[in-house]
């Protein structure tokens, strides 16, 4: 089975940044596109980024454009995604999940709070 | 963007009758390669989502029967044949047609 593990979350105040990884295991995570989703505090769920299996496109939310930038390395199965300029309304649960027009399973999610 | 809504909101149901959660999309969702992404989601109190169902009508490995979607263009539903316990939380739909995706807003399914 699938394991997706999502780390990097913590406090950042407004305009700051902040790394989060996502570790995977049981997958062939070399053939799978995958995608960050996020949960504000209470609210629904939110689409942020996504990349296809080999790296090379990649896709964002209009809310996050030019300021987040997700990335992969094939070689240590790992997903990550690089967030600058953050604001207060990036405060959220962060997933990891498999797929993209497909998505698949998700793990367990790492919170970021943007807060001066 | 592609809308995704939801309805209803919230849905209270009882033990062992059926309940119907209606997406609409603001486009339709057929792809170039002729799929429609459509998939839905549940989340429990506490935990992460869970997709159920993915192009409409493919229920996951787990999933039980009960569950099952439908529609088309800009028209779906997920239908629960009769509810039990273990049901409650909110479902989500989600386009993967379009980017960027989208999910629709929720329907919080509780037990009357």
């Amino acid at each position: 089975e699938a394991q997706l593990l999502e780390s990097g979350g913590g406090l950042v105040q407004p305009g700051g940044s902040l790394r989060l990884s996502c570790a995977t295991s049981g997958l062939i995570f070399n053939i799978y596109d995958m995608s960050w989703v996020r949960q504000a505090p209470g609210k629904g769920l939110e689409w942020v980024a996504g990349i296809r299996a080999n790296g090379v496109e990649t896709f964002y939310s209009s809310s996050v454009w030019g300021r987040f930038i997700v990335s992969r390395d094939n070689s240590r199965n790992t997903l990550s995604l690089q967030m600058s300029a953050l604001r207060v309304e990036d405060t959220a649960r962060y997933y990891c999940v498999n797929g993209l027009r497909i998505s698949g399973g998700w793990g367990r999610g790492t919170l970021v709070t943007v807060s001066s | 963007d592609v809308v995704m809504t939801q309805s209803p909101v919230s849905l209270p149901v009882t033990l062992g009758q059926p309940a119907s959660i209606s997406c609409r999309s603001s486009q339709g969702l057929v792809y170039d390669d002729g799929n429609t992404y459509l998939n839905w989601f549940l989340q429990r109190p506490g935990q992460s989502p869970r997709r159920l169902i993915y192009l409409v009508s493919k229920r996951d490995s787990g999933v039980p029967d009960r569950f099952s979607g439908g529609g088309s263009g800009t028209d779906f539903t997920l239908e629960i044949s009769r509810v039990e316990a273990e049901d409650v939380g909110v479902y989500y739909c989600m386009q993967g047609t379009h980017f960027p995706l989208t999910f629709g807003g929720g329907t919080r399914v509780d037990i009357k």
